[in-house]
């Protein structure tokens, strides 16, 4: 089937950049998103469609997608930005649906701890 | 504003069956497809289930196909997760959460437990 890979985990200092990675050998031909996940919270879309930010996520965050590797930079790391990051595609297979078809669902890489020292 | 509740989650023996519900509102709830995500305790994510906005369209992952049955109501504005013969390794948080129409997942619920254990 199918996967995303993430780094399990990336730290930077405050004020720096961090990059966080997904791999995977359909990424090209697809669009990703990502979310962050803090403790005990639910996950929180950062960015979608490899490079749109939902409204209210600060201009820091930032997408980008090409040769099957999509990226999620953070720009001027903030000590509120240590979470987990979660890179999210999606698969196309045949599967039995009502009325025959395709079915398409979204695959989530394994999850990137950012830690800000 | 966008609000997703869950609630039915809970301790369940082995074999036993729990039914979520996730109550939406602040949207057009037949306008959106819905998915199930669930994330066992400590691990990541993972695409459980979801329904078209119509509920023509169901998908389920592999590990709870069989077992899991996802159906909605819209003149409810209320999404749910039939579950069957549950298992210890179905034991996680499930999040109700909306498509946001790109295969993105713009909202999320707080999440409900469900523990499988004897």
């Amino acid at each position: 089937s199918y996967e995303v890979t993430q780094p399990p985990s990336v730290s930077v200092s405050p004020g720096q950049t961090a990059i966080i990675t997904c791999s995977g050998n359909k990424l090209r031909q697809q669009s990703a998103c990502w979310y962050q996940q803090k403790p005990g919270q639910s996950p929180v879309l950062v960015i979608y469609q490899n490079d749109k930010r939902p409204s209210g996520i600060p201009e820091r965050f930032s997408g980008s997608n090409s040769a099957n590797i999509a990226s999620l930079t953070i720009s001027g790391t903030q000590a509120t930005d240590e979470a987990v990051y979660y890179c999210q595609a999606w698969d196309t297979r045949t599967a039995k649906l009502f009325g025959g078809g395709t079915s398409t669902a979204g695959i989530f890489g394994g999850g990137t701890k950012l830690t800000v020292l | 504003q966008v609000q997703l509740v869950e609630s039915g989650g809970g301790l369940v023996k082995p074999g036993g069956s729990l039914r979520l519900s996730c109550a939406a509102s602040g949207f057009t709830f037949s306008d959106y497809y819905m998915t199930w995500i669930r994330q066992a305790p400590g691990k990541g994510l993972e695409w459980v289930s979801y329904i078209s906005n119509s509920g023509t369209n169901i998908y389920y992952a592999d590990s709870v196909k069989g077992r899991f049955t996802i159906s909605r109501d819209n003149a409810k504005n209320s999404l749910y997760l039939q579950m069957n013969s549950l298992r210890a390794d179905d034991t996680a948080v499930y999040y109700c959460v909306r498509d946001g129409g790109g295969y993105y997942l713009d909202y999320w619920g707080q999440g409900t437990l469900v523990t499988v254990s004897s």
